[in-house]
């Protein structure tokens, strides 16, 4: 069974930083592209960033480019999210993704989410 | 950037079929993907690569995509379909979602 749980989350204040952790079990981790897609209070999905199986491949929002950093570690099956600069409008729950497919073509959408962590940026 | 537009809300009645549309400049020429997310739960893929279902979706959800919009159709509404939808393509490197849809079943 793909189980997918993201930590890390918490309350940090306006400039702060924060790392979140994604824990993948019950496939190959890396063969598989992975994402992490957020969202506010009451608002619709906003995907933040992306990262290819072997992270060759890397992509970020225009709203995180410069802040965020995602990277993975395929030996420990993990996925992470290291956030900088942190505003008040990235206060959203995080969620880690997987891409349905292992072909890295970006085709065929996430077929696998985790429950979120909650990040909280005020002061 | 890519912009997606889908109705803020659509309503169906019980047993009747439902559609949500995802506008978006020629929508046809890409693969469109959507998910169903309910309160306090992480969103669920339903149709991938614009009609495709994953394992476990009822047959009852459906999508099409031509042009510049993309539908999902539900047909026989139940209770239980009654969620926010989100339909999301890639484009120029990004993923990108729809602002999502309120289904509401009468």
């Amino acid at each position: 069974e793909v189980q997918l749980v993201e930590s890390g989350g918490g309350l940090v204040k306006p400039g702060g930083s924060l790392r979140l952790s994604c824990a993948a079990s019950g496939f190959t981790f890396s063969s598989y592209s992975m994402n992490w897609v957020r969202q506010a209070p009451g608002k619709g999905l906003e995907w933040v960033s992306s990262i290819s199986s072997s992270s060759s491949y890397i992509y970020y929002a225009d709203s995180v480019k410069g802040r965020f950093t995602i990277s993975r570690d395929n030996a420990k099956n993990s996925l992470y999210l290291q956030m900088n600069s942190l505003r008040a409008e990235d206060t959203a729950v995080y969620y880690c993704a997987r891409d349905r497919n292992d072909y890295g073509d970006y085709a065929e959408g996430q077929a696998y989410w985790g429950q979120g962590t909650l990040v909280t940026v005020s002061s | 950037s890519y912009e997606l537009t889908q109705p803020l809300s659509v309503s169906v009645a019980l047993g009747q079929t439902a559609r949500i549309t995802c506008g978006g400049n020629n929508i046809g020429s890409k693969n469109v993907h959507w998910y169903q997310q309910k309160p306090g739960q992480a969103p669920v893929l339903v149709i991938y690569r614009d009609s495709n279902r994953p394992s476990g979706i009822p047959e009852r959800f459906s999508g099409s995509n031509s042009g510049n919009t993309a539908t999902l159709t539900i047909s026989r509404a139940q209770a239980g379909d009654e969620a926010d939808y989100y339909c999301q393509v890639w484009d120029s490197s990004n993923w990108v979602f729809g602002g999502g849809t309120k289904l509401t079943v009468l």
